[in-house]
């Protein structure tokens, strides 16, 4: 089945402690991206990466970081989480950018305290 | 820089009645653009989406949108929503000057049986 799936779901974590939220797809797309979803803001992306090796910032990149060593994960790190990270966070991937669908994980609800 | 508006951010709705949601957009150029629906504690799934040639596109679940380049706008509409239409539905841009789709803020749905 085509899925993208992101652990851990739920995860509640204090201020400065590092923590890795993964990003896995099984579809061979090249295009991934980290949303953060805040209500009445909608979605806003974070990183994305066009493919292996190739990521760039998005909107709201301050705090983050990501990687993608392989074509298939692309992990978010928060080095140093902050209160105002607490968010539900999104990872999707498409096969390229233009004219395809972008395939949404289902989440992981972040609370930082 | 793009942004997409969605002027309905709450709608309640009785069983059967006719739904339109409306989302406009700010860039003039090319344009990919797209429903998505986020039912409650779940992932963002696609419903629709315009690429190009005709510009009344039909989804999934009975829903259709119309594209109208010289309003800039991609309404929603169902001619006759049910309960289980209740969720979030999320309008998104994706224009050939970004890396990434630009979301609206949502439209609430709460459709009472």
């Amino acid at each position: 089945e085509a899925q993208v799936t992101q652990n851990p779901r739920y995860l509640i974590t204090v201020t400065g402690k590092k923590l890795t939220v993964t990003c896995s797809q099984n579809m061979n797309h090249e295009y991934m991206s980290w949303y953060r979803q805040d209500p009445g803001l909608g979605l806003r992306q974070i990183y994305y990466s066009m493919n292996v090796e190739v990521t760039d910032k998005g909107d709201v990149p301050e705090g983050y970081k990501v990687s993608r060593k392989e074509k298939r994960n692309f992990p978010l790190i928060l080095e140093s989480p902050s209160p105002n990270q607490t968010s539900l966070y999104f990872c999707a991937s498409s096969q390229t950018l233009d004219r395809n669908v972008q395939y949404f994980g289902a989440g992981t609800r972040l609370s930082v305290l | 820089a793009q942004s997409v508006s969605q002027h309905n951010h709450h709608v309640i709705l009785s069983e059967a009645a006719s739904l339109e949601l409306g989302c406009n957009y700010s860039y003039g150029g090319t344009v990919n653009l797209f429903w998505y629906v986020q039912y409650p504690g779940q992932h963002l799934q696609l419903l629709l989406k315009y690429f190009s040639g005709d510009p009344l596109v039909k989804g999934i679940k009975g829903f259709e949108a119309e594209f109208i380049k010289s309003k800039f706008s991609f309404n929603l509409r169902k001619p006759s929503v049910q309960w289980s239409d209740t969720a979030e539905y999320f309008c998104a841009v994706k224009d050939t000057g970004r890396r990434a789709l630009t979301f609206g803020s949502g439209t609430r749905l709460q459709v009472q049986p």
